[in-house]
């Protein structure tokens, strides 16, 4: 089975960090993603990454930026945290076309 | 530019009641794939369907059903006697051919299946 394996569950930030967020696939797919899922917004693109040092805005890339230096592991940045970046970040990868598998999320506080 | 819409914010049904839950999607493509996934109370999604846009067949899988209709660009997805464990949240999306590697997706349908 494929496994996307996101760091953290639960991160807790201050306003003003810079904030790492990390995940690993373990099956060789060229595409990765990252969104945001907040209620009543349901899941939003921030970046996508569709191979190794690619990658493509999403619908909210606004305060984040990613790395993509290996196949197997898709990094979202936060410069500057702030508080309106509170939320459950999801990574994702997938073969192009193909089903998307999701990692736990981390749910990320920033006071 | 592609959407999806999830009119149903919030369904609440009694166990083996059927349920449905609506999806319609906006696409110029002629090319796409429209997917179901499930949000459990544990937070992960887990992957449903995939339907591309050349296949108008129905499917069923077990007490899961989906109805694929291009002339009202709709994926709807119905749960027969509905059950306890089927409480998540769903989410309808949609991956056009023009943007090969975005899938972009409904804002979900909170279902609740009370005993």
């Amino acid at each position: 089975d494929v496994k996307v394996t996101q760091s953290s569950r639960y991160l807790v930030k201050r306003t003003g960090e810079k904030v790492f967020l990390e995940c690993v696939q373990d099956m060789d797919h060229e595409n990765m993603f990252w969104y945001r899922q907040d209620p009543g917004l349901g899941l939003r693109l921030i970046y996508f990454s569709y191979d190794v040092k690619m990658k493509e805005k999403g619908d909210i890339p606004e305060g984040y930026s990613v790395s993509r230096e290996k196949k197997e592991r898709f990094s979202l940045i936060l410069e500057s945290a702030s508080t309106n970046q509170t939320s459950m970040y999801l990574c994702a990868s997938r073969a192009t076309n193909e089903k998307l598998f999701f990692g736990s999320g981390t749910q990320l506080s920033v006071l | 530019a592609q959407k999806v819409t999830q009119a149903q914010t919030e369904i609440s049904v009694v166990e083996k009641e059927d349920v449905t839950l609506d999806c319609v999607y906006e696409t110029r493509d002629t090319t796409y794939y429209l997917f179901w996934y499930k949000q459990p109370p544990s937070g992960e999604l887990v992957f449903l369907i995939r339907r591309n846009s050349f296949d108008e067949q129905n499917e069923i899988s077990g007490r899961y059903s989906w109805n694929f209709q291009k002339s009202t660009s709709s994926f709807n997805f119905t749960i027969t006697a509905s059950q306890v464990v089927d409480s998540a949240v769903y989410f309808c999306a949609l991956n056009s051919g023009g943007s090969n590697y975005k899938l972009t997706f409904g804002k979900g349908t909170l279902l609740t299946v009370n005993p």
